[in-house]
């Protein structure tokens, strides 16, 4: 159980393009989720936290109007990153928790954005 | 503010032999600590968990932890490495209720056959 499922897995798209990304939560509902970004062998920094219903919480040095989220329902939560630049390629991952189990974060496999 | 320091950057270890990876905190209160692990290209699966009662704690494939509060160390082992283990080791640290949480720079495993 608590299988948090994100698309796409990779993903190539032309500079000045936008780009989104899902993250649904498959056998339980998430008021919250949260959007991880992953820079090549370094390690996960948070980005912001989506909040279902209402605006995202944006970590400090996160454009907003870059990187919109929408949380629309409490199994999917989306993230777009708008008019991509190849400083935002990057490794994208969403995690969120089950109120089963509200301690432990489960992770998607994340997506390999590439802008050219 | 929490962090995690995990001072190993690469480990290189044989098949069968035993493994710890190092873990150190800093947190204001009790701690949620958590170990995960990366393969390449994927996401993180979680190797265990600790939020309170016995120390010791035990996970999938092996792998367990042991949380020492005077080290604010949470170190995990494993007692005979598997090629398959060669993966990306992250722990974290977080208040719980499903919060956010903070990651160590990560500690990679290569197994030698």
């Amino acid at each position: 159980g608590a299988v948090v499922s994100q698309h796409p897995s990779r993903v190539i798209c032309k500079s000045g393009t936008s780009v989104k990304i899902e993250c649904r939560s498959l056998d339980f509902q998430a008021t919250t989720m949260f959007w991880y970004r992953q820079f090549p062998k370094q390690s996960l920094m948070l980005m912001a936290t989506s909040n279902e219903g209402s605006k995202a919480t944006y970590e400090q040095g996160v454009e907003k109007d870059k990187f919109l989220i929408n949380h629309a329902s409490l199994t999917l939560s989306t993230l777009t990153v708008t008019s991509a630049h190849p400083e935002d390629s990057s490794f994208y991952i969403c995690s969120a928790s089950p109120s089963r189990d509200r301690e432990t974060l489960h992770f998607g496999n994340g997506t390999r954005l590439t802008v050219t | 503010a929490q962090s995690v320091t995990q001072p190993d950057i690469h480990i290189t270890v044989s098949e069968g032999a035993s493994l710890e990876l190092r873990c150190n905190y800093s947190y204001g209160a009790t701690p949620y600590l958590f170990w995960y692990v990366q393969s390449p290209g994927q996401g993180l699966q979680l190797l265990l968990k600790y939020f309170s009662g016995d120390t010791l704690v035990q996970g999938i494939k092996g792998f367990e932890a042991e949380f020492k509060r005077s080290q604010s160390s949470f170190n995990l082992r494993k007692p005979s490495v598997h090629w398959s283990d060669a993966a990306e080791y992250f722990c974290a640290v977080g208040p719980g209720g499903g919060n956010k949480l903070t990651f160590g720079t990560g500690t990679q495993l290569k197994v030698e056959l």
